[in-house]
């Protein structure tokens, strides 16, 4: 089935430390994005890459990091210049030639920073 | 820059009884609508959207929503409430600019009682 694969699910980390999180899509869509939800705030843009090796800054890019070297996949790093890395971290691909612009969404890793 | 306001951080609603979520929105240029439903420790999935024409817009899981230009809202709404669509709801609107990316309300909780 096509959809979009996050891994891992759940993540724990110590302060310090980077940590890659995977985003992997099999719907043949060009773009692709990295949000970050945190309870009551909805969620929040770090990331997005519209083609392969091509990415801009969201809202709240400081202390990610990503890399779009394959059309496939969207990688983001946490690193560890990111002052409060708990979080959920959602990421989603859209079909630009659609032209309608919806979201589809993983599963989503949450991120625990012990 | 494209906002989004969901009003209620909860709704309350019987089981049967009608239910509408609200959401209203600040864009230039045409709006690009968009409501997700998203259950917990999961991604988001989408319910609908609003692109142009009827202001009534028919989604998923007999959910629709009302696109008023008038007053910039886009209130999501279902005729008789069902236990298991007691989730977390968020409207988002399609950013028209160059990243094509959604900006997302802060989310409402449903909850509905049997």
């Amino acid at each position: 089935d096509g959809g979009i694969t996050q891994s891992p699910k759940y993540l724990f980390r110590k302060e310090g430390q980077n940590v890659t999180l995977s985003c992997e899509q099999n719907l043949n869509h060009d773009a692709m994005y990295w949000y970050r939800q945190d309870p009551g705030q909805g969620l929040r843009l770090i990331y997005y890459s519209q083609i392969v090796n091509d990415f801009q800054k969201g809202d709240i890019a400081e202390g990610y990091s990503v890399s779009r070297e394959k059309k496939e996949s969207f990688p983001l790093t946490v690193t560890s210049a990111q002052k409060n890395p708990t979080a959920f971290y959602l990421c989603a691909s859209s079909n630009e030639n659609s032209g309608t612009g919806e979201l589809f969404f993983g599963e989503g890793s949450r991120l625990t920073v012990l | 820059a494209q906002s989004v306001a969901q009003p209620e951080d909860q709704v309350n609603v019987a089981e049967g009884n009608p239910l509408t979520v609200k959401c209203t929105y600040s864009v230039s240029g045409n709006p690009y609508l968009f409501w997700y439903v998203q259950y917990p420790n999961r991604g988001l999935q989408f319910l609908l959207k609003y692109i142009t024409g009827d202001n009534l817009v028919k989604g998923s899981y007999g959910f629709e929503a009302e696109f008023n230009k008038s007053q910039t809202s886009f209130h999501l709404k279902k005729p008789s409430a069902l236990v298991s669509d007691s989730a977390l709801y968020f409207c988002a609107v399609r950013d028209n600019g160059g990243r094509r990316a959604l900006t997302f309300g802060s989310g409402t909780r449903l909850q509905v009682q049997p």
